[in-house]
C-alpha cells in the first residue's frame, strides 16, 4: 500500500503549457517535500511546507500544502524542456519516510 | 560543504556474492536512510538510523540485507548472497532531524551507487 499517491504518473506537455501534480494521502504529514530527479542522479529538494495551507513559490513553480496537512500541489506555469524529470513527494512518520511513486514530466519543446 | 557521499558508485558482481555499499552523510545530520530504486520506478524506503539507536530493520527485503551504521555517522548496507532482483540502485540520504520534526527532516540525498547483479 502506497502511503503517498501521487498523481498523474505520467505528464507529456508541450513547452509553454501549465500542469498541476497532485500528492495526496490519508495520513497526516509534519511536513511534505518535493524532490525532483534526474535520470542517473539522486533526488534533490526543491521545497518543504510545514504549515497546513502553506503556499511556497520557487520561480515558476507553487507548492501548496492542504490545510489538513495530508496532501499537496505542485503547480508548474510556463513550463520548459529543462522541468523534465521524475517529481517525488515524500513525508515522515516516526521512524519511517515514505515517498510517492513520482510523476513522470516530459516537457517537449 | 559537502554532501552525501556514497562509494562505490557502480558495482557488477556475480549472483550469489557479497556486496557492501558506504554511505558517508552530510556532518552534523543526526538520521541516515537507505532506499532501493529500481529504474524507472519510485523510492523504496529501506531502513533509517536516528543517532546510535538501533534502527527498524522491518523494511528490508530479506535477511540477505542488513546496515549497519558506526559511531553515529558512516553506514554500511550489505547484501549477502545477491540475486539478480537485487540489482537497482541504491540511494542513501540524510537529514538533521527525524522524521516528524518538520522542516528539520529535509533529507539529502548522494549520487547513489549502481549495483548490478549478473
Amino acid at each position: 500500500t502506497q502511503l503517498l499517491e501521487q498523481s498523474p504518473q505520467f505528464l507529456s506537455i508541450q513547452e509553454g503549457e501549465n500542469l498541476t501534480v497532485y500528492c495526496n494521502s490519508s495520513s497526516v504529514f509534519s511536513s511534505l517535500q518535493w524532490y525532483r530527479q534526474e535520470p542517473g542522479e539522486g533526488p534533490v529538494l526543491l521545497v518543504t511546507v510545514v504549515t497546513g495551507g502553506e503556499v511556497k513559490k520557487l520561480k515558476r513553480l507553487t507548492f501548496q500544502f492542504g490545510d489538513a496537512r495530508k496532501d499537496s500541489s505542485l503547480h508548474i506555469t510556463a513550463a520548459q524542456p529543462g522541468d523534465t524529470g521524475l517529481y517525488l513527494c515524500a513525508g515522515g512518520d516516526f521512524n519511517k519516510f515514505y515517498f510517492g511513486s513520482g510523476t513522470k514530466l516530459n516537457v517537449k519543446p | 560543504g559537502a554532501g552525501v557521499s556514497q562509494s562505490p558508485s557502480n558495482k557488477v558482481t556475480e549472483k550469489g556474492k557479497d556486496v557492501e555499499l558506504r554511505c558517508d552523510p552530510i556532518s552534523g545530520h543526526t538520521a541516515l536512510y537507505w532506499y532501493r530504486q529500481s529504474l524507472g520506478q519510485g523510492l523504496e524506503f529501506l531502513i533509517y538510523f536516528q543517532g546510535n539507536s538501533a534502527p527498524d530493520k522491518s523494511g528490508l527485503p530479506s535477511d540477505r540485507f542488513s546496515a549497519e551504521r558506526t559511531g553515529g555517522s558512516v553506514s554500511t548496507l550489505t547484501i549477502q548472497r545477491t540475486q539478480q532482483e537485487d540489482s537497482a540502485v541504491y540511494l542513501c540520504a540524510s537529514s538533521f532531524g527525524a522524521p516528524g520534526t518538520g522542516g528539520q527532516e529535509t533529507q539529502y540525498f548522494g549520487p547513489g551507487t549502481r549495483l548490478l547483479v549478473l
